[in-house]
């Protein structure tokens, strides 16, 4: 079946250790989207690449970067991160800005 | 500006009941609206979409959703919910050539025996 895959599901970190989580898709989508889904809230957009077009959202903090090697892959670097970096980071790909993003089961990051 | 609200946090109702979820939106352009159901420590998955037409839109696992444009809503409807229905349920919106997806805050479903 065609899909989203993130690894690892469950990272823990140190503060300030850098630290990179991993999309991967089958779905040959042009889109690619990081999320981040702190506890009981509504995921928040970071960042998206249209093909290889990277676009930031204007509130995410520039300890986040994101790189995208090929149609395929994703990936989200968190080159220093804090206690209030722990969180949900959702992978999303989707055929065209309009289509249905497709997500990933997300990246459960802990900071110790 | 541009908003999205569920009105609701949380929703209890009893298996085999009906459901009803509340969606409202702000938008100045015609907007594209989606519902995802998200289970504990998952990612989201979507249930269903409205792009143009037909404003009643059926989607997975029984549930559908009608796009009121008079009322700028976008309610999700299952006649009768299961167990297995006990989740996060998200509204989205977006508009139509952009790529931000505007996400309601969550309706948190609790189902009873």
């Amino acid at each position: 079946d065609a899909m989203v895959i993130q690894n690892p599901r469950y990272q823990v970190t140190q503060f300030g250790k850098p630290v990179t989580l991993s999309c991967s898709q089958t779905l040959n989508h042009n889109v690619m989207y990081w999320y981040q889904q702190k506890s009981s809230q509504a995921p928040k957009l970071l960042f998206h690449y249209y093909d290889k077009d990277f676009n930031n959202e204007a509130d995410t903090p520039d300890n986040f970067q994101s790189r995208r090697p090929n149609t395929s892959f994703c990936f989200l670097d968190i080159r220093s991160p804090g206690l209030g970096d722990a969180a949900m980071y959702l992978c999303a790909t989707s055929r065209d800005p309009e289509g249905a993003r497709h997500f990933g089961p997300g990246t459960r990051l802990t900071v110790t | 500006a541009q908003s999205v609200t569920q009105p609701d946090i949380h929703i209890t109702v009893s298996e085999g009941a009906s459901l009803e979820l509340r969606c409202n939106y702000s938008y100045g352009a015609t907007p594209y609206l989606f519902w995802y159901v998200q289970s504990p420590g998952q990612g989201l998955q979507l249930l269903l979409k409205y792009f143009s037409g037909d404003t009643l839109v059926q989607g997975i696992k029984g549930f559908e959703a009608e796009f009121k444009r008079s009322q700028s809503s976008f309610n999700l409807r299952k006649p009768s919910v299961h167990w297995s229905d006990a989740a996060e349920y998200f509204c989205a919106v977006g508009a139509h050539s952009g790529y931000a997806l505007n996400f309601g805050k969550g309706t948190s479903l609790l189902v009873t025996p």
